[in-house]
């Protein structure tokens, strides 16, 4: 059983530019979350993906995006990059359905330098 | 919204010792999880520990035990005989029963001195 990967490991981006960051869940699982990490900071959670659909958002601009795909790896997107989103982004995966939760395994992150 | 606080940015401990780090939060639900994270120098957030609201006993995990106070709002994590492999920051979480967004605190950065 392999755990939450992310990739990239490190990227730098300029202001302005479109950034996709990526993320395979753990096998078996069908819900992928998103969490910004700014340094010192908790992490804020950005949305979800269950079965292929955003299932819940937070607090975040439109030009964050994102997809799941079929075999329930996701992708985030962010356009418009701004210097505030340089920060540690973590993507979370754990197996949910309607009516239960269930423990969310994190991957390493992927550190994102706007400059 | 609910909003968890971490009031201790820092913490150390002896190895052997116990240690206590603090959580509150603020929520107008009545059913709800906790959580303890652990984030070690590497990145990778790990569970610690859970508590679910309507459970009054408190949740237990080997070395890790928390103090949960429902009316006042509190989740205090103990680390009891500290390891130098706790060292490591520690969030707080929480989540509501019926939605799916994780609430973190800031974290505690915990020191275990040798």
């Amino acid at each position: 059983e392999t755990g939450v990967t992310q990739s990239p490991t490190h990227l730098i981006k300029t202001r302005g530019q479109q950034v996709t960051l990526r993320c395979s869940s753990q096998s078996g699982h069908n819900t992928v979350s998103w969490y910004q990490q700014a340094l010192g900071q908790g992490p804020q959670f950005i949305f979800q993906y269950y079965r292929e659909e955003e299932n819940g958002r937070g607090n975040f601009p439109p030009r964050f995006s994102g997809l799941q795909f079929p075999n329930y790896s996701s992708e985030l997107n962010v356009n418009a990059l701004e210097l505030d989103d340089s920060a540690l982004y973590l993507c979370a995966s754990s197996l949910d359905t309607q009516s239960s939760y269930n423990e969310q395994f994190f991957g390493p992150g992927t550190r994102l330098t706007v400059l | 919204a609910q909003t968890v606080t971490q009031s201790q940015p820092e913490m150390s401990v002896q190895e052997a010792e116990t240690v206590t780090l603090s959580c509150t939060y603020d929520t107008s639900e009545s059913d709800y999880y906790l959580f303890w994270y652990k984030q070690p120098p590497s990145r990778q957030m790990i569970l610690v520990i859970r508590q679910e609201a309507y459970k009054q006993q408190n949740a237990t995990e080997n070395r890790f035990s928390v103090n949960f106070q429902k009316a006042a709002k509190s989740f205090s994590l103990k680390i009891s005989d500290s390891q130098l492999g706790d060292a490591a920051m520690y969030f707080c979480a929480y989540r509501s029963i019926t939605g799916n967004q994780f609430y973190f605190g800031t974290g505690t950065s915990l020191t275990v001195i040798p």
